[in-house]
């Protein structure tokens, strides 16, 4: 079975900081994938990232990068810079195998402050 | 880049009727759609695996008789909310990918408030 796991609830940064959110996993598959979604308060999920198990590098997206440290088991997301923007609800999502549905975790708030 | 457009946004039906709720990936042909359900400040839940051409996946505790799932086309998928009672009030997302390589895209969700 697989599991999601993110901690924080709610996170702060101030404009123009960085801040990393972070996710955990677990899974029995050798391989899977792992997303980052933004889901603002209108509600649409916003693709921002995929982090592959076989990729030798962390993904990068812009002011997005995913710090992939596989045998921890953690795909943490890192967005540079803060803008107002971003301020949002941040959800970690894993697929395994061949299957394209999406394991979610519980999701975190993240306020950007001026 | 890929597209997947949901209607309506938005509903609001009262107690007892069904309500269908559309998924279309505009500029790609998807076999799989996937439909979720958010509970507010909670997070998303697949309802249901729709595979075009044949029966829909559903995950447990789900009701197939009460969440009808049609994909008829690569391109449409539908959700059909039968009998709505105000504990299925709720948003509804549904996502779907081109191919393996692609990430989901997920419509813009639709709000379901059944009084």
């Amino acid at each position: 079975a697989q599991k999601i796991t993110q901690t924080q609830p709610g996170m702060f940064v101030q404009e123009k900081e960085a801040v990393t959110l972070d996710c955990t996993y677990d899974t029995s598959d050798p391989s899977y994938g792992l997303f980052w979604y933004k889901q603002p308060s209108s509600g649409e999920m916003i693709f921002l990232i995929y982090q592959g198990s076989y990729d030798q590098q962390n993904a990068t997206e812009g002011r997005y990068s995913l710090n992939f440290q596989k045998a921890r088991k953690s795909a943490n997301l890192v967005i540079s810079a803060s803008q107002l923007g971003d301020s949002a609800m941040y959800f970690c999502a894993m697929s395994s195998g061949t299957a394209s549905k999406l394991t979610f975790g519980t999701g975190t708030r993240l306020q950007v402050t001026l | 880049g890929a597209v997947v457009s949901q209607h309506p946004s938005r509903v609001i039906c009262k107690s007892g009727t069904s309500v269908k709720i559309e998924c279309r990936s505009l500029d790609f042909q998807a076999t799989t759609m996937f439909w979720y359900r958010q509970f507010p400040k909670q997070s998303l839940m697949l309802m249901a695996t729709s595979n075009e051409g044949s029966k829909a996946t559903y995950e447990q505790g789900v009701e197939k008789d009460k969440f009808l799932i049609n994909h008829a086309s690569l391109t449409l998928s539908t959700l059909t909310v039968t009998s709505a009672h105000p504990e299925d009030s709720s948003f509804y997302i549904c996502s779907a990918r081109g191919d393996t390589h692609s990430p989901l895209h997920f419509g813009n969700g639709t709000r379901l408030t059944v009084t």
